[in-house]
């Protein structure tokens, strides 16, 4: 079974800079989450989609960041204009809807490095 | 609200000796944990969750970790560590209700010395 696919990799940009990140989950999953993990820290969830609907953003950036999930399949975050302290790592996760209570394990991608210079 | 601290930043061990990982919990319901593995420029991985049956919980690669209710900690341990254990490591509890979303806690840096 293929896993959790991210691109790019690295992405270095200038500050107020755009960039993008895309995420294709395992077939099948249909919950989606976006995390971003800073240096030292654990990863934060930023979002989480169901199919292509938000379940919670509440710690999204809505001023810069944004998030889609169109076709319930893969997705895309953006962050326009960047800022240094987005410099991070980004997570992709997705789960299945199936298993017993608490077994919604969640399959993490490599990730992306995003630095903001 | 739920949430897990990580009491120690780093740990090193030598190869060969014993693992402990130290992490209590925070919940106002019987909790969902889990540990997870990050090794440098790879995916988080899971080794091992508790979901309320048995509190001894094994995982892969020998670690395992005992959940304690009237500690509200869930260690890991493995009885001998390998070189290929030096990661970061994650304890995490699942929020209660459908979200199933996770709260990492801030990581456990683990060396392993020759």
């Amino acid at each position: 079974e293929a896993g959790v696919a991210q691109s790019p990799r690295y992405k270095i940009i200038e500050k107020r800079q755009s960039v993008a990140f895309w995420c294709n989950p395992i077939s099948g999953h249909a919950t989606l989450y976006w995390y971003q993990q800073i240096l030292g820290q654990g990863p934060k969830l930023l979002i989480q989609f169901q199919n292509n609907g938000v379940v919670d953003d509440s710690q999204l950036p809505k001023d810069r960041f944004s998030a889609e999930r169109l076709k319930g399949v893969d997705s895309t975050l953006k962050i326009q204009p960047a800022k240094l302290e987005d410099s991070a790592v980004y997570l992709c996760a997705s789960s299945s809807n199936s298993g017993t209570r608490g077994s919604y394990e969640q399959y993490f991608g490599p990730g992306t490095r995003l630095t903001v210079t | 609200a739920q949430s897990v601290t990580q009491l120690d930043s780093h740990v090193s061990v030598s190869e060969g000796t014993p693992v402990l990982l130290r992490c209590n919990y925070s919940s106002s319901y019987s909790p969902s944990l889990f540990w997870y593995v990050q090794h440098p420029n790879k995916g988080l991985q899971l080794l091992l969750k508790y979901t309320s049956a048995a509190t001894l919980v094994k995982g892969i690669n020998g670690f395992e970790a005992e959940f304690k209710k009237s500690e509200t900690s869930f260690h890991l341990t493995k009885p001998s560590a390998h070189m290929s254990d030096a990661a970061e490591y994650f304890c995490v509890v699942r929020l209660a209700g459908s979200a199933r979303q996770l709260t990492f806690g801030s990581g456990t840096q683990l060396t392993v010395l020759p």
